[in-house]
C-alpha cells in the first residue's frame, strides 16, 4: 500500500516561530509536492521537487522554503510563521511525468 | 499558465441519481486530467484519470469524458450512494509541466439517502 505520511495532523504555532512540516513517501517517487488548501480556493502549489536537492517554486512560494536531502523526504519550512499561513497543508508524491500521484492526510496548521 | 475552472461548487442529489461535475481548462497543451475525491479529514485520493488521446474512460460507476476541442472534461457518477458524498477536484497538467497539476476549486457533492 502506497503511503505518504506527514509528521503532524494538527499543529499550533505562534506568530514569528519557525515551523517545519515533514513529508515521507515509501514509493520511491521522483516527484514531491507541497500544497495548501483553503476553502473556496482549491489546492494551491507552494513548492515541488523533481529530484533530490532540487526544488522549484509553485504558485504561492512567498513565506515558504523547502528541503529535499533524501528522495523519500520533502520538508516545508515556514521561516517566520504568520497568521495568514493558517491553513491545511498537503504533501503529495508521484512518479516522473504526468501522473495523479498520492496525497498524505494533511497537516492543519494554526498560527496564533 | 494553466487555469482550471470547476462547476458547480456544490451539488446535492438523491441516492441513485447521477451526478455530473464539469471542468474547463485554458492551456490547449494540457494532456493529462485526473480527478480526486477528498473525504472529510483526509487527503485527496485519485479516483480516475484520462489522457488526451482518449475521449472517455469508465471504472464501474465512475466515468470521465474529455472534449479537447472545447477544452473541457467531466466526471460522471451513476447510481450515487451516500458514501460518494465528498469534495471532488479536477486537475490538469501539460507535458512541459511534467507532473505539476493545476486544480479546480472543488465540488462538494452531497448524496441524500
Amino acid at each position: 500500500d502506497v503511503k505518504v505520511t506527514q509528521s503532524s495532523r494538527y499543529l499550533v504555532k505562534r506568530t514569528g516561530e519557525k515551523v517545519f512540516l515533514e513529508c515521507v513517501q515509501d514509493m520511491d517517487h521522483e516527484n514531491m509536492f507541497w500544497y495548501r488548501q483553503d476553502p473556496g480556493l482549491g489546492l494551491r502549489l507552494i513548492y515541488f521537487s523533481y529530484d533530490v536537492k532540487m526544488k522549484e517554486k509553485g504558485d504561492i512560494p512567498e513565506g515558504y522554503s523547502v528541503s529535499r536531502e533524501k528522495k523519500e523526504r520533502f520538508s516545508l519550512i515556514l521561516e517566520s510563521a504568520s497568521t495568514n499561513q493558517t491553513s491545511m497543508y498537503l504533501c503529495a508524491s508521484s512518479f516522473r511525468g504526468p501522473s495523479g500521484g498520492f496525497f498524505g492526510p494533511g497537516t492543519r496548521l494554526t498560527v496564533l | 499558465g494553466e487555469n482550471v475552472e470547476q462547476h458547480p461548487s456544490t451539488l446535492s442529489v438523491q441516492e441513485g441519481d447521477s451526478a455530473v461535475i464539469k471542468c474547463t481548462y485554458s492551456d490547449s497543451a494540457s494532456n493529462y486530467f485526473p480527478w480526486y475525491k477528498q473525504e472529510l479529514g483526509k487527503g485527496p485520493q485519485l479516483i480516475i484519470d484520462i489522457r488526451s488521446n482518449v475521449g472517455e474512460k469508465k471504472d464501474q460507476r465512475i466515468a470521465v469524458t474529455l472534449n479537447k476541442t472545447a477544452k473541457h472534461f467531466s466526471l460522471h457518477i451513476t447510481e450515487t450512494q451516500p458514501e460518494d458524498s465528498a469534495v471532488y477536484f479536477c486537475a490538469a497538467s501539460t507535458q512541459t509541466s511534467g507532473s505539476r497539476l493545476t486544480f479546480g476549486e472543488g465540488t462538494q457533492l452531497t448524496v441524500n439517502p
